[in-house]
């Protein structure tokens, strides 16, 4: 089944623990990016991807590290999480050059950083 | 810059129509579609490239008007199925080009009553 595959799907953390949520695509697509969600705010992208070892940052990519190493993965890193960091984070991926084609979204990871 | 979407809200009964409406500050590539039941990932409903195309899926469709960077999306005979958060997402280009970066609106929330 082609699929975006986020882990964890539930985050309980304490501030300052580095942690990792993972993200995973079957579909050899090319594009792939991070959206946090927050109440009122909508889908606001973290960092996006165009290709295999090119990143670049959305618009609210402060606190946040990637790495696309391999075109199927693509990890978010929180090295030093805080409180403001607490919400619903979405990957998502699409097929061909940049972003015209339809994205295809994980199923989201609830954080909450104490 | 995140694109503006109206209303906010939406409250139908089943059978009545309504309409999104979606506009931007910046000259559009493309616009996209996406409808988000509570607790669920966003999923695409359709994309519309610059050059005033409108598209259709079933009763829902959409238009896009690249001189006024507005988008509308129409839902016509609403079903119980259609509530949910409607999110249009922006990219910005020129030329034919990309710039691979998708920016979504604040989303509007539409509920259809029996």
């Amino acid at each position: 089944e082609a699929q975006v595959t986020q882990n964890p799907r539930y985050l309980i953390t304490v501030t300052g623990k580095k942690l990792t949520v993972t993200c995973s695509q079957n579909m050899n697509h090319e594009y792939m990016s991070w959206y946090r969600q927050d109440p009122g705010l909508g889908l606001r992208q973290i960092y996006y991807s165009m290709n295999v070892e090119v990143t670049d940052k959305g618009d609210v990519p402060e606190g946040y590290k990637v790495s696309r190493k391999e075109k199927r993965n693509f990890p978010l890193i929180l090295e030093s999480p805080s409180p403001n960091q607490t919400s619903l984070y979405f990957c998502a991926s699409s097929s061909g050059q940049g972003a015209s084609y339809g994205y295809t979204f994980g199923s989201g990871t609830r954080l909450t950083v104490v | 810059q995140q694109p503006v979407q109206s209303p906010q809200a939406v409250i139908l009964r089943e059978g009545e129509d309504a309409v999104i409406n979606c506009s931007s500050s910046k000259a559009l590539y493309s616009v996209h579609w996406y409808r988000q039941k509570h607790g669920e990932a966003p999923i695409f409903l359709m994309i519309l490239l610059k050059g005033g195309e409108q598209k259709g899926h079933d009763k829902i469709s959409a238009s896009f008007n690249e001189k006024k960077q507005q988008s509308s999306l129409y839902l016509t005979a609403s079903q119980l199925s259609y509530s949910g958060t409607y999110f249009c997402g922006t990219e910005a280009g020129a030329g034919g080009t990309s710039y691979g970066k998708l920016t979504f609106g604040q989303g509007t929330i539409l509920t259809v009553h029996p």
